[in-house]
């Protein structure tokens, strides 16, 4: 009954090609995140969709595209994978129903190598 | 633009020994603020949180932390700590319900038996 789930948990790939990381949350939430942990644990927040909405979009290059199919689902394409893409990226939500954002409960990160 | 500053990256510790983590953030207006602890090879989870209120704020495993607004910070305690305490522990700033969450760089914390 995992709460946040991420799929796959290691992914190894060369430079060029391209993958995708997909998040599932069976908590109910309506609002959804990405975040990059780089090799120094620095965390930084990537996108987040509110029912199916973008609603933060950082500074990430366009090679990266999330999709959300539904408000469970949270989807990661990455396009033309570069040695910099490697890193923990973690897959997060939180239930909000149009107030407050509350608190976020994060997934088990996907760990990505790239080669 | 808005950081949050963790200023000690690495803590040692003796069992039973006393923690304080610091915290301080840049923003000025509301915040909501956490405290999240990632165990080795674990995702993150969250320890304690501050919205409003009482701004002692106790968490889960013995945790606590306060809100010092005049000083914009959030230090975590814990009066004695536990081996199973080894873990890095992130300070985190949502400010004014913007969604975006603001991660310190981390504290790695290592408690000796």
């Amino acid at each position: 009954d995992t709460a946040v789930s991420q799929t796959p948990k290691y992914l190894v790939t060369q430079m060029g090609n391209d993958k995708s990381i997909k998040c599932e949350q069976n908590l109910g939430h309506d609002t959804m995140y990405w975040y990059k942990q780089d090799s120094k644990k620095f965390l930084k927040i990537m996108f987040s969709y509110n029912n199916k909405e973008l609603i933060i979009n950082e500074t990430v290059p366009n090679r990266f595209s999330p999709k959300s199919p539904d408000k469970a689902h949270l989807n990661l394409h990455i396009n033309s994978l570069e040695l910099g893409d490697s890193a923990v990226y973690f897959c997060a939500s939180s239930q909000d129903y149009g107030g407050p954002p509350g608190e976020q409960y994060f997934g088990p990160g996907t760990r990505l190598t790239v080669t | 633009a808005q950081s949050v500053s963790q200023h000690n990256h690495h803590v040692i510790l003796s069992e039973a020994a006393s923690l304080e983590l610091g915290c301080n953030y840049s923003y000025g207006g509301t915040v909501n603020l956490f405290w999240y602890v990632q165990y080795p090879g674990q995702h993150l989870q969250l320890l304690l949180k501050y919205f409003s209120g009482d701004p002692l704020v106790k968490g889960i495993k013995g945790f606590e932390a306060e809100f010092i607004k005049s000083k914009f910070s959030f230090n975590l305690r814990k009066p004695s700590v536990q081996w199973s305490d080894t873990a890095e522990y992130f300070c985190a700033v949502m400010r004014d319900s913007s969604y975006k969450l603001i991660f310190g760089s981390g504290t790695r914390l290592l408690v000796r038996p």
